[in-house]
């Protein structure tokens, strides 16, 4: 089982869609938690870091369940220029550990 | 954004040739990281490093080396290259615990 699971897509949906990436993560001792975006032959780039009271930025919503070791990243009003993968990553205890998840690519479509 | 620098961007090149990778950060972080991504799919970490003269292998096998004399300096050499070892490979840097900044990547290409 790999440290750090996301749904594999990839997700297709149209303009103005609500949409919702899912990771779960194996190490409970795991302390920050991100969302990066990467377009396609680009870096990745950070989007938003996840903290456990959630929070949202703008059109994108992070929540972190720690009990159930799930993080999860909503989009709302979907844009073609939201098209990209997306990565979650988990840093583990005084960050000394870095996993990236597989990523999920989202399609947005016309 | 982020000041991290890699060079070059596109480099081809001939089986057995020695290259070296270059990247460097001016944010005065102490970890950095060498990341290689094929077209489509994950990042998978190969070298990484918690300061100068401290440098680790990743969890993916890679016949590259990597040096940290210099803070703000984390090559990666190929001794001899091959076209198995054609893909993008992505430096990053971070603070500990927190996020990590990427560079551009350098795409290699090996004929």
């Amino acid at each position: 089982r790999k440290e750090v699971e996301q749904d594999p897509g990839p997700f297709n949906v149209p303009e103005g869609a609500t949409v919702a990436f899912n990771c779960t993560y194996s190490n409970s001792a795991s302390q920050s938690f991100f969302w990066y975006r990467q377009d396609c032959r680009k870096e990745p780039k950070l989007l938003m870091s996840v903290y456990s009271s959630g929070n949202e930025d703008g059109r994108f919503t992070a929540q972190l369940n720690r009990a159930s070791q799930y993080i999860s990243l909503l989009i709302r009003d979907s844009k073609l220029s939201d098209s990209a993968t997306y990565l979650c990553v988990v840093n583990g205890v005084g960050g000394f550990k870095t996993i990236f998840g597989a990523g999920t690519r989202l399609f947005v479509k016309a | 954004e982020a000041d991290i620098y890699q060079t070059p961007r596109y480099l081809v090149i001939g089986t057995g040739k020695k290259i070296t990778l270059e990247c460097s950060q001016t944010m005065g972080h102490d970890k950095m990281y060498w990341y290689q991504q094929d077209p489509g799919m994950e990042l998978h970490l190969i070298h990484y490093s918690y300061g100068v003269n401290s440098t680790e292998k990743g969890d993916l096998s890679s016949e590259s080396t990597v040096s940290r004399i210099r803070t703000e300096h984390f090559p990666l050499t190929l001794e001899s290259a091959r076209p198995s070892h054609t893909s993008q490979y992505l430096c990053a840097s971070s603070d500990i615990g927190t996020r990590q900044y990427f560079g551009p990547g350098t795409r290699l290409t090996v004929t």
